[in-house]
């Protein structure tokens, strides 16, 4: 059975940082691609940031241009756990984080339960 | 950016009866389209993805439809436990910060 487990959220003042966590089991991890995607109180999803399967050349990341040089996603795939440092914090970064797997292609087949990191003074 | 426009934003809809939530995509985005279900509260979850694929255990009522820019998700019959936010999500064009999901569907049991 596939689990991903968030951590890591809380309160933070904005211009502080957290790093959040997602626990993979249940699959090869290092086969998939990672994202984290959030959900701000009472709104959508947002898609935040991508880490590819680890490959021949390494592995690549994207970012939302709303998060990038203040974000940074990486993984660990000998503790199958996947992180995102988050920088800079401003209030709008608040929200439910979800770790999310990525399926056959590009959708996500998986998720998590959600960190919650709130952002304010 | 690929706009992507659900709609209705609320459905009500009686037990028993059809449901049917509209996606309009702003470019083509071939079948490169999923569907999450999300319960208040909870993570989404993955219903359809290729615009028509069923996930697995999802029930046999729940359908997809679509390409290119306009899509359907079918609701057959709808059951209490169906009441939920859907949101709909392109995948269409590389990288995946072009990636982008609807504002989603509210689905209430009338």
């Amino acid at each position: 059975e596939v689990q991903l487990v968030e951590s890591g959220g809380g309160l933070v003042q904005p211009g502080g940082s957290l790093r959040l966590s997602c626990a993979a089991s249940g699959f090869t991890f290092s086969n998939y691609p990672m994202n984290w995607v959030r959900q701000a109180p009472g709104k959508g999803l947002e898609w935040v940031s991508a880490i590819s399967a680890i490959s021949g050349s390494g592995e690549s990341t994207y970012y939302a241009d709303s998060v990038k040089g203040r974000f940074t996603i990486s993984r660990d795939n000998s503790k199958n756990t996947l992180y995102l440092q988050m920088n800079s914090l401003r209030a709008e970064d608040t929200a439910v984080y979800y770790c999310a797997k990525e399926g056959s292609t590009w959708y996500y087949d998986y998720w998590g339960q959600g960190t919650l990191v709130t952002v304010s003074s | 950016e690929i706009l992507m426009t659900q709609s209705p934003a609320t459905l009500s809809v009686s037990p028993g009866e059809r449901a049917t939530l509209s996606c309009r995509a702003s470019q083509s985005l071939s079948s490169n389209l999923a569907w999450y279900q999300q319960k208040p509260g909870q993570a989404p979850r993955l219903l359809i993805y290729g615009a028509s694929t069923r996930t697995t255990g999802i029930p046999a009522r729940f359908s997809g439809s679509g390409s290119g820019t306009e899509f359907t998700l079918t609701i057959s019959s709808l059951q209490s436990e169906d009441s939920a936010v859907y949101y709909c999500h392109q995948y269409s064009h590389w990288p995946p910060s072009m990636y982008t999901f609807g504002q989603g569907t509210k689905v209430e049991i009338k």
